[in-house]
This record gives structure tokens, sequence and C-alpha cells, in this order.
């Protein structure tokens, strides 16, 4: 079966630092990877999605980037953290684009100080 | 892009009533309809789906239906139980979303014992 693990599951990080947030899916091949942020505990915004590997698109612009360096790795990363970068970050995997079942990982909380 | 909104942001019902919520839908093209439940802390799961060449779909107490015409999708849950106490969310995906989720706000449903 397919599981997806994030992490790390909680961090606080003072506002100008560096930020890099891990998500890798076992149990199936070329998945589709998906980075959604969600504040105040209501509404997913879709941040990036991956349809492979080095294949990033980025929904809106951002003080964050993404990277799939391997088939079933994505990293979300930045420079230095503003404090509207706090929120829940839920990293998402599907195998079919278009009319696949969407699965979440545990998330990460990131509270930007 | 696709646009989707909810209704109603929270719902209370007292334990064995039935809960409806409904989402609306701009692009005509969209052709898959999720609904996920997330509760306090947790990553959203997903719950009951539907495509867009079945008009209604059921699993146990909770049902979805599709109206293609009038662009709108509703959740039912019947014989509403405490642990249905949650934020639920619809999305919608394909068309010119294709391989993207978008998501509803979110409901907050709270069953009273």
């Amino acid at each position: 079966s397919q599981t997806i693990h994030q992490w790390p599951a909680t961090l606080v990080q003072p506002v100008g630092s560096p930020l890099s947030l891990e998500c890798t899916v076992e149990g199936t091949s070329n998945p589709n990877l998906y980075w959604y942020r969600q504040a105040a505990g209501r509404g997913l915004q879709l941040l990036f999605y991956s349809v492979g590997i080095g294949q990033i698109s980025s929904e809106v612009p951002q003080n964050l980037s993404a990277s799939r360096p391997q088939d079933r790795q994505f990293i979300l990363s930045s420079k230095k953290l503003l404090l509207s970068d706090s929120g829940f970050y839920l990293c998402a995997w599907s195998v079919l684009a278009g009319e696949g079942e969407q699965y979440f990982g545990p998330g990460t909380r990131l509270t930007v100080t | 892009g696709e646009n989707v909104e909810q209704h109603p942001s929270t719902l209370s019902v007292q334990e064995g009533d039935s809960a409806v919520i409904k989402c609306t839908y701009s692009d005509s093209a969209s052709n898959y309809f999720p609904w996920y439940k997330q509760e306090l802390g947790k990553r959203p799961q997903l719950i009951i789906d539907i495509r867009s060449n079945v008009g209604e779909k059921k699993d146990q107490r909770i049902a979805v239906t599709l109206n293609k015409t009038a662009k709108h999708f509703s959740l039912h849950i019947t014989e509403t139980q405490p642990e249905d106490s949650a934020v639920y969310f619809c999305a919608a995906s394909g068309g010119t979303s294709y391989g993207k989720l978008t998501f509803g706000q979110g409901t907050i449903l709270t069953v009273h014992p």
C-alpha cells in the first residue's frame, strides 16, 4: 500500500531564517505531487504541483519554492521566512492527473516568530 | 481557472439528524468532485467522490449528488453521530484545472449528542 511521509511534524522558526520541508511517498511510482498551505484551520491553497522529476508548477507568487530531486521526493523551501508563511503545510500525491484521488500526508505545522 | 463556493460555513445539528453541505463550481469542464473530512489538527481524509458520468453515489451514511447542468454538488450525511464533527471540504478538478484540485472554503460541522 502507498504511504506518504512528511517531516518535520512541527517547526518554529524566526523571521528571516531558511526553510526546508520534505515529503516522500512509498509504494507507488511516478506520482503527481502537491504542496498545499492551510491557514487558520480553514481553506487549502495549492502552492506547487509536480508531474515528474524536475517539473514544478507554481500556483501563486510567494516567498517559497519547490523541488523534486527524485521521483517520490518533494521539497518545499524558503531562503527567508516571513511571518505570513506560518501555517499547516500539507503534501499530497495522486496517481492520475485530472481525475485521480489525492491523498494527504500528515502535515507540518510551521510557526514563524 | 476553477472557483468553488461552499455553503454553509458552519452547520450545527443534533445527533441522529441529517446534514447537507452544498458546493458550486464555475468550470463546466470539471469532471471529478471529491469530499474531504478534516478533524482538528489532522490531515484531510477523502471520504467520498463522484465523477461527472454519475449523478449520485452512496457509501453507508454518506452520499454525494451531482447536478452538472446547474454546476453544483452536495454531501449528505444521515443519522449523524458526534464523531462526524469535523471540517468538510469539497473540491473540483478536471477541465482547465487538469490535475489540480480547487477546494471550497470548508464547513465546520458540529453534531451535538
